[in-house]
């Protein structure tokens, strides 16, 4: 079946470092992917999207190319923040069908000043 | 809008109890999910509806539990009776049609003592 897999956290770095948080996949047929972001004692929202594949989801200085050929979306960051110190996670939507999201297991940031 | 409201906040109750989650989805919006948050097992996707139909409930981890939606803002998620492997976060999830994003509730904290 279709699934994430993430790098295991926790990630700790930091201020203004550079971040990388890997994440590959398995689906059939040509997912959307997402990366998600969970602040202590809040819910996920939406990070950055992408679509198709070569496309590249940006927001607040986060960025993610969905690479086809390495079945991968990494999330990069060039510079963190301390406010940046959250769970992430990537999750992958099945090509047809419903808006249902199979997410990674989460990857825990702690970014110190 | 005020987002997707979840309540309890917090639930506190002893293992054989049963337990009623709550949420109220964005006005509107006609996909609604249920996830379940753990340490062990990350975000797990226990069953989504469409139009307040049932569409997948595959992720319901037995017969103890049970989701309904009786109309387009409301929906629970109830668990009878409860066991102590019960306790994680419960998130409601809800988004405008498919393949639009995901809103999450800030989740309510279960704990089965």
């Amino acid at each position: 079946g279709n699934s994430v897999t993430q790098m295991e956290g926790p990630v700790t770095l930091s201020e203004e470092a550079f971040l990388t948080i890997n994440c590959t996949y398995t689906a059939t047929g040509y997912p959307s992917l997402f990366w998600y972001v969970q602040y202590p004692g809040e819910g996920l929202q939406l990070l950055l999207k992408a679509t198709k594949a070569d496309d590249k989801g940006s927001n607040k200085g986060f960025e993610a190319t969905y690479r086809k050929e390495t079945t991968s979306f990494h999330l990069e960051k060039g510079s963190v923040q301390v406010s940046d110190s959250a769970v992430y996670f990537c999750a992958l939507r099945e090509s047809g069908g419903y808006n249902k999201l199979i997410f990674g297991a989460g990857t825990r940031l702690a970014v110190h000043p | 809008d005020a987002g997707v409201i979840q309540s309890p906040r917090h639930e506190v109750t002893e293992m054989g109890q049963e337990v009623t989650l709550r949420c109220k989805p964005i006005s509107g919006h006609n996909s609604l999910f249920w996830y379940r948050q753990t340490m062990m097992r990350g975000l797990e996707l226990l069953i989504y509806f469409n139009n307040n139909v049932p569409i997948d409930d595959s992720g319901m981890p037995e017969d103890r539990f049970s989701a309904k939606m009786p109309n387009a803002s409301f929906s629970t998620l109830k668990i009878q009776p409860s066991e102590p492997r019960d306790s994680a976060v419960y998130f409601c999830a809800s988004s405008l049609n498919v393949g639009e994003k995901l809103f999450f509730g800030s989740g309510t904290q279960l704990s089965v003592l």
